[in-house]
């Protein structure tokens, strides 16, 4: 039980499909993530929330989409996918210090046929 | 630019010792983490360190260098739940993770 919890846990769609991932804390933590995790690759963060308010976007192309209604829930939006942004999606919290430690889901392992 | 460095692959047999380096390259420093992540599982919090020096959990240790941008994670007496990929992680000055690819690491019976 890692306190993150990710659904789906796996998703496969078409180029032109729309879809949600949906990430859930019961930490009680302040920050929220998203991740790109590829094989063989350097995780790649995508979005950061702090209290619900987006403090980061590391050149994210539209097509990806974030949601924070509250500082215990984060949705990802897909719409109009390609096929190399098939990769594992985590979601993490942590208190937001800096040296906080992250703490992860386990992933939606997104197929994009 | 910024960069981590650690091996893609090692291999150790059961109850053996085995180290996982990790060298980095980042503007400014803020301490390093280290994370296990089992196939198909989300990424565990393994450590931290940000002063040089061995700091001992158990059966793992992480060891932080400043001077020499190095660290490794030393894994003893190991079992086949060891098998899993190990992520090294640097902060910058800005307080950015920077993220090595991860050490997939194979025990052997």
């Amino acid at each position: 039980e890692t306190g993150v919890t990710q659904t789906p846990r796996h998703l496969v769609m078409g180029m032109t499909n729309k879809k949600s991932l949906k990430c859930e804390q019961h930490l009680g933590h302040n920050a929220m993530y998203w991740y790109k995790q590829s094989a063989k690759k350097p995780l790649e963060l995508m979005f950061v929330y702090n209290f619900k308010e987006q403090t980061e976007n590391n050149s994210v192309p539209s097509r990806f989409s974030p949601e924070c209604p509250n500082s215990s829930h984060l949705f990802l939006h897909l719409h109009t996918l390609q096929p190399e942004d098939s990769a594992l999606y985590l979601c993490a919290s942590s208190q937001g210090a800096e040296n906080s430690p992250l703490h992860f889901g386990n992933g939606t392992r997104l197929t994009v046929t | 630019g910024q960069n981590i460095d650690q091996p893609t692959e090692m291999t150790a047999t059961e109850g053996a010792i085995v180290q996982i380096n990790c060298t980095y390259q980042t503007s400014g420093f803020n301490g390093l983490f280290w994370y296990q992540q089992h196939a198909g599982e989300a990424p565990t919090f393994l450590s931290y360190n940000v002063l040089d020096g061995l700091e001992e959990k158990g059966r793992f240790s992480s060891f932080l260098s400043r001077s020499k941008g190095y660290s490794y994670l030393l894994l003893k007496e190991l079992q086949m739940k060891d098998s899993a990929s190990y992520l090294c992680a640097a902060v910058d000055s800005n307080y950015q993770l920077i993220w090595g690819a991860g050490t997939k690491l194979i025990i052997k019976p």
